[in-house]
């Protein structure tokens, strides 16, 4: 268990909808990242927030939005969802601003699937 | 942009030492490489993590070469719960501004 932790475990929705996905990062960490896993794409970096702010960006989409609350949790917005988005969403957190020299801890992920 | 690669697939036996190459040619000057092991239905766990020359810890070795275009993981003695994803991580820069990059994955299958 890496302390991560996010909802919903799976999601089924339709095309054109709208998800929220949601983490919570580990007890300290400030840092939250967002990744895409799907089969055809690997590991896709989406996004990080630190401490609220954005910090990094990858390849998000614009139909994709996220924001880090002041408790530290974060949310990423999915909208007019089309079948190519269907995917493994993980949530992954960190103690300091820099995603690739901090140790970043991954959620058990959020299996989403477009119809 | 640059492409972080990896070989798809490796095969060994049990007791086997393992060694899994990513290629990352454009990594960010200062920025360090990562590897993360994923189990299926799991988020990736970190391994190890460094910057140049060899780092060892309890799970693993990591090679980086003075170009530091490329490393190497390095798994002694493999055994069946070994058998994962590997994933290499750097940081990339593109148009002035960060990028993580996962490599493309490499799938190993450890044998009895």
């Amino acid at each position: 268990d890496s302390g991560v932790t996010q909802t919903p475990k799976h999601l089924i929705t339709a095309t054109g909808q709208r998800v929220t996905l949601r983490c919570s990062p580990r007890s300290g960490d400030l840092s939250v990242y967002w990744y895409q896993q799907s089969l055809d794409q690997g590991l896709q970096f989406l996004i990080q927030y630190y401490n609220g702010e954005e910090r990094a960006k990858g390849n998000i989409l614009e139909r994709f939005s996220a924001q880090q609350f002041p408790d530290l949790h974060s949310e990423l917005n999915l909208s007019s969802l089309e079948l190519g988005d269907s995917a493994l969403y993980f949530c992954a957190s960190s103690v300091g601003a820099s995603g690739n020299t901090d140790t970043q801890y991954f959620g058990p992920g959020t299996r989403l699937t477009v119809l | 942009l640059a492409k972080t690669t990896q070989p798809i697939s490796m095969d060994s036996y049990e007791g086997q030492e393992v060694n899994i190459t990513c290629s990352h040619n454009n990594i960010a000057t200062n920025d360090y490489i990562t590897w993360y092991q994923q189990f299926p239905s799991q988020g990736p766990r970190f391994i190890i993590q460094g910057y140049k020359t060899k780092v060892t810890n309890e799970v693993a070795s990591l090679f980086i070469p003075a170009d530091r275009k490329s490393s190497t993981l390095s798994l002694p003695r493999v055994s069946l719960s070994d058998t994962a994803v590997y994933y290499c991580l750097v940081a990339t820069m593109n148009t002035g501004f960060q990028k993580l990059v996962f490599g493309t994955g490499t799938r190993l299958l450890v044998s009895p």
